[in-house]
């Protein structure tokens, strides 16, 4: 029942490009900027992109993220078996007075 | 580096209370509003709280308003969540993360713990 709704899952095969969207509203994403979370299996939530667009030190440059209105996307490109994993975006709400994470989407790697 | 490790989890009967604990190192603990998230088995991710660097400001998710609290000892750099009235669907690992260095980007969860696993059951 989150605010932030995503693709259950995508799938492409090595070395494709794959998108994730994120569609909110405007006491969210229209607001506030977007950030983006990556979960391998069994580990610990990793942040991979912040204030829209930006990539924290160490993140590789294959991760991308951009915003539109009530909207944003993450993009994978050169898709590696590594990049397996749940993805979920997230911002401030300020309907809600609180921080909300989206339905999250695993990408799978054919 | 930053080291966040969580304890005072377990196993508790429903309606009981528990007090989740966050030991930080590696920054300056005081400079930097903290958060509690939380993952159910096989669930996404929920934002439980956030404090503010000082501790004069909290804000809670809906759905633990009123039984949880946050609260943090600057002097001992730990953080702390008081859950009262725990629900079985409030089993989870519950992980305290910490606000980013990035000045003017806003409050967020940027580094985070290993968690610490609450079981809600009788």
């Amino acid at each position: 029942q989150s605010v932030l709704t995503q693709p259950p899952s995508v799938s492409a095969a090595p070395r494709q490009r794959v998108t994730i969207s994120c569609s909110g509203s405007s006491s969210n994403i229209g607001n506030n900027a977007v950030n983006w979370y990556q979960q391998l299996p069994g580990k610990t939530p990793k942040l991979l992109i912040y204030y829209d667009d930006l990539l924290p030190s160490g993140v590789s440059h294959r991760f991308s993220g951009s915003k539109s209105g009530t909207s944003a996307s993450l993009a994978i490109s050169g898709l590696q078996s590594e990049d397996e994993a749940d993805y979920y975006c997230a911002t401030w709400d300020d309907s809600l007075n609180g921080y909300v994470f989206g339905t999250g989407t695993k990408v799978t790697v054919l | 580096q930053v080291q966040l490790v969580e304890s005072g989890g377990g196993v508790v009967q429903p309606g009981r209370s528990l007090r989740l604990s966050c030991a930080a190192s590696g920054f300056t603990f005081s400079g930097y509003g903290m958060h509690w998230v939380r993952q159910a088995p096989g669930k996404g991710l929920e934002w439980v709280a956030v404090i503010s660097y000082d501790g004069s400001n909290e804000y809670y998710a809906d759905s633990v308003k009123g039984r949880f609290t946050i609260s943090r000892d600057n002097s001992q750099n730990t953080l702390y969540l008081q859950m009262n009235s725990l629900r079985p669907e409030e089993t989870a690992v519950y992980y305290c993360a910490k606000d980013p260095p990035y000045h003017g980007t806003g409050s967020y969860p940027e580094s985070w713990g290993q968690g610490t696993l609450v079981t809600v059951s009788s």
